[in-house]
């Protein structure tokens, strides 16, 4: 079993559709968990970082994150051609990330 | 925020030479680094741990003969390809860890893409 799965794409959505990506993590001692984006050729960007269970929201970005279930997920609000990219979720434990395979997303104008 | 710089971004070289990629961390001090390599269409993978002052860490299966890490100080850490080979193509990726706190993120370089000929 790979320590952080997503679920696999690709992903496809319309326009101003919502976009869910979901990742599961092996490791209960994880305590920070990640989601960056990686546009083709380029390093990975952080876009969304959680801690604690629950929700955290960052404009169109909402991470989840249920400790119980080691699940983490990303959902991008009103998608947009420009978050057309891959998804990585990823853990970190000092210092060093441990990535998912990553989801890549295509938002269809 | 903290920002890391890699050199180069891009480099051909030909097969049974060198290849010395940098890795800096330009407002804090990183005593860790890491390497990864990305396969196109794969995922970032963990190839060694840069440890400033010490041996580098190697994952395993990645071979430290040929993957030389050299932490020379807290702002920079250099990997040396050596005796590049096609299958040595690839996208390298550094990353350093924020400094403090219990809850850190990588910030990564700009990422070197190598093409061995």
């Amino acid at each position: 079993q790979k320590e952080v799965e997503q679920n696999s794409g690709p992903l496809s959505v319309p326009e101003g559709a919502i976009a869910s990506l979901n990742c599961t993590y092996s490791d209960r001692v994880s305590q920070s968990f990640f989601w960056y984006r990686q546009y083709s050729g380029k390093s990975p960007e952080l876009i969304m970082s959680i801690y604690s269970n629950g929700d955290k929201e960052d404009g169109r970005f909402t991470a989840q994150l249920n400790k119980a279930s080691q699940y983490v997920s990303l959902l991008i609000r009103d998608s947009q051609p420009s978050d057309s990219a891959t998804y990585l979720c990823a853990t970190t434990g000092a210092g060093k990330s441990t990535f998912g395979d990553g989801t890549t997303l295509t938002v269809k104008p | 925020g903290a920002v890391v710089s890699q050199h180069p971004s891009r480099v051909i070289c030909k097969s049974g030479t060198s290849v010395k990629i940098e890795c800096r961390s330009l407002d804090f001090q990183a005593t860790t680094m890491f390497w990864y390599r990305q396969f196109p269409k794969q995922s970032l993978m963990l190839m060694a741990t840069s440890n400033e002052g010490s041996k580098a860490t190697y994952e395993q299966g990645v071979e430290k003969d040929k993957f030389l890490i050299n932490h020379a100080s807290l702002t920079l850490s250099t990997l040396t390809v050596t005796s590049a080979h096609p299958e040595d193509s690839s996208f390298y990726i550094c990353s350093a860890p924020r400094q403090g706190g219990v809850n850190t993120e990588a910030f990564f370089g700009q990422g070197t893409r190598l093409t061995v000929v």
